[in-house]
């Protein structure tokens, strides 16, 4: 069945350590995205890349990086420069139809970073 | 910027009664809106849109929403809710077309919905 693994599902950082978050999907679409959701808070777009070799920052980059070196996977990091990097994140992608951009965003199942 | 609200935290139902979560937005132009389903530890899970046309959507699991543009809403409805309904509800506006064929999307802060025997 098609869809979108996230990996690990936890996932512990300790101070001053950089964390990579996987994200692969198998949907054959183009765009993907990074979320964070904190509880109250609803999901803050990260960052998001619409093809392969481009990506794009959102909301609340700073501290986040990322990489589209291949259609199917979008790895998040999660930098030392991320202060606050305790949360849920979400990865998601969209078909491409046109301009329309009225596609729904598939997503993954997450994953929770916690710091030691 | 485009944005949506959802007034409530949480909403309560008892199981059978029908159900309504609420959701305001809030756009320049035509507003394309999303109502997307969290179970606990899980993604999210698409459960319909509005685009165009007739006011009321039809989704998945028995959900349909009604958009109001006069009132600026788009709630969403289950005539007869189940206790498997309990979840985490988020609305969704279109903020911005990607020109690559993706969209941005602006999310409200999510309305527990919690429904009992």
């Amino acid at each position: 069945d098609g869809g979108i693994t996230q990996s690990p599902k936890y996932l512990f950082r300790k101070e001053g350590q950089n964390v990579t978050l996987s994200c692969e999907q198998n949907l054959n679409h183009d765009a993907m995205y990074w979320y964070r959701q904190d509880p109250g808070q609803g999901l803050r777009l990260i960052y998001y890349s619409q093809i392969v070799n481009d990506f794009q920052k959102g909301d609340i980059a700073e501290g986040y990086s990322v990489s589209r070196e291949k259609k199917e996977s979008f790895p998040l990091t999660v930098t030392s420069a991320q202060k606050n990097p305790t949360a849920f994140y979400l990865c998601a992608s969209s078909m491409r139809e046109g301009t329309l951009g009225n596609q729904p965003q598939h997503f993954g199942d997450g994953t929770r970073l916690s710091i030691l | 910027a485009q944005s949506v609200a959802q007034p409530e935290d949480q909403v309560n139902v008892a199981e059978g009664n029908p159900l309504t979560v609420k959701c305001t937005y809030s756009v320049s132009g035509n507003p394309y809106l999303f109502w997307y389903v969290q179970y606990p530890n899980r993604g999210l899970q698409f459960l319909l849109k509005y685009i165009t046309g007739d006011n009321l959507v039809k989704g998945s699991y028995g959900f349909e929403a009604e958009f109001n543009k006069s009132q600026t809403s788009f709630h969403l409805k289950k005539p007869s809710a189940l206790v498997s309904d309990s979840a985490l509800y988020f609305c969704a506006v279109r903020d911005l077309i990607l020109t690559g064929g993706g969209n941005k999307l602006t999310f409200g802060t999510g309305t527990q919905l919690k429904v009992e025997l």
